[in-house]
């Protein structure tokens, strides 16, 4: 079985200032990915980043990074000069294997003008 | 343009009625999901299908049902026997194994 767990149920930051979102993971699989999502007030869920486990660099996506530590199972979610829009629940999750995706409960983000 | 359509995005159901919750995607996507989503949890997977005509249970099955009979389309019926059916329901599918899921937009389910 595999779990992920975000410690953090809710989160704020001022405008243009960065933010970190915890995630951590268990699995007894070698191959795995690691995704991010983001659910705005409209509901819709968005991919915002995705990590491959065999890959030690960390991936980015413009103003979005993660700190990806295979070891310590933890995959942190980085924004940088953060918007207004980035307001939103956000979701950590996994996919073993082509197996189906498993979500954290989630992350709720306020940012402060 | 493609995606997935969920609708309808708000339905009320009367306790004892079974309701269908209709998705579709234009995605050429093998694989089709649906997840609940109570307030403040995460998603917690109902059924899934990789392939048309196979579905598999997921993690909260019980009260739910599905078909998956063309590529396009994976309707969630929400049976009489699910005792706490009022939800957010999403619908997703997969391109391909580990690139993560399209996701329709919802269908808020309410019993009254």
């Amino acid at each position: 079985a595999q779990t992920v767990t975000q410690s953090q149920p809710e989160m704020s930051v001022q405008e243009a200032e960065t933010v970190t979102l915890s995630c951590t993971y268990d699995t007894s699989e070698s191959d795995y990915y690691l995704f991010w999502y983001k659910q705005p007030p409209s509901r819709q869920m968005i991919l915002v980043i995705r990590q491959e486990a065999y890959k030690q660099q960390n991936a980015t996506e413009n103003r979005f990074s993660v700190n990806f530590q295979k070891a310590a199972k933890s995959f942190s979610l980085k924004i940088s000069d953060s918007q207004l829009g980035d307001a939103a629940m956000y979701f950590c999750a996994l996919e073993t294997s082509g197996s189906r995706l498993t979500f954290g409960e989630g992350t709720q983000l306020t940012v402060n003008p | 343009d493609g995606g997935i359509t969920q609708s309808p995005k708000y339905l009320f159901r009367k306790e004892g009625q079974n309701v269908t919750l209709s998705c579709e995607q234009n995605l050429n996507h093998d694989a089709m999901y649906w997840y609940r989503q109570d307030p403040g949890q995460g998603l917690r997977l109902i059924y899934y299908s990789q392939i048309v005509n196979d579905f598999q249970k997921g993690d909260i099955a019980e009260g739910y049902s599905v078909s998956r009979e063309k590529k396009e389309s994976f309707p969630l019926t929400v049976t009489s026997a699910q005792k706490n059916p009022t939800a957010f329901y999403l619908c997703a599918s997969r391109r391909k194994a580990n690139y993560g899921y399209t996701f329709g937009s919802g269908t808020r389910l309410t019993v009254v």
